[in-house]
């Protein structure tokens, strides 16, 4: 079975910093580009970043653009997701699915929460 | 960047009814790129339904897509107390996937 679980979420004042993993099982992650999306507050699904198969290709949503870092290694099935400069709107349910490019997110993890606040 | 709307924000219906949910592409979209899914309150999304029509493994034969173009519809045939959600569609044929804002159904 597919398992992907994220963790590192917590409590950070603006202007802070806090990185997220996200550890999958077994070979879960081999070959697989994966996504984190994020979910605020009673709100819907926006994408924040991507990382393919081999690390080369790597996106970012306009809104976290030069603040978030996403990495893999794949040592330790796991990909990482650095947030520095964070906002109040940063704050959020932060998922990691993956997905083989050209389909859709085909397994999520749990969800992350981190809440940007003084 | 392709934005997706979809409609109606809310859909009450009762057990049994049929539920049809919008989704709108700001531009023709390929059929292949265009998915669905399902969130229930405090679970991550799950997978229903990839290239426009095709179900997930283990997903129901209630649940099915259609459209082309801009224009894209899942219709739950007949809702069971599980299928009351919130509903989302996304496209993922570049390199940066967008989701709609969600149709929730609720129980009437």
């Amino acid at each position: 079975e597919v398992q992907l679980l994220e963790s590192g979420g917590g409590l950070v004042k603006p202007g802070g910093s806090l990185r997220l993993s996200c550890a999958a099982s077994g070979t879960a992650f081999t070959g697989y580009t994966v996504n984190w999306v994020r979910q605020a507050p009673g709100k819907g699904l926006e994408w924040v970043s991507s990382i393919s198969a081999g690390g080369v290709y790597i996106y970012y949503s306009d809104s976290v653009r030069g603040r978030f870092t996403i990495s893999r290694d794949s040592a330790d099935n796991s990909v990482y997701l650095q947030m520095k400069s964070l906002r109040a709107e940063d704050t959020a349910i932060y998922y990691c699915a993956r997905e083989i490019p050209g389909t859709p997110f085909d397994h999520w993890g749990q969800g992350a929460l981190v809440t940007v606040s003084s | 960047e392709i934005v997706l709307t979809q409609s109606p924000g809310t859909l009450s219906l009762s057990p049994g009814e049929r539920a049809t949910l919008s989704c709108r592409a700001s531009q023709s979209i390929t059929s292949t790129f265009l998915g669905w899914y399902q969130q229930k309150p405090g679970q991550a999304p799950r997978l229903l339904i990839s290239a426009t029509s095709t179900r997930a493994t283990g997903i129901p034969d209630r649940f099915s897509g259609s459209g082309s173009g801009t224009e894209f519809t899942l219709t739950i045939s007949r809702l069971e107390p599980e299928d009351f959600a919130v509903y989302y569609c996304q496209h993922y044929g570049s390199s940066r996937k967008t989701f709609g804002q969600g149709s929730k159904v609720e129980i009437k």
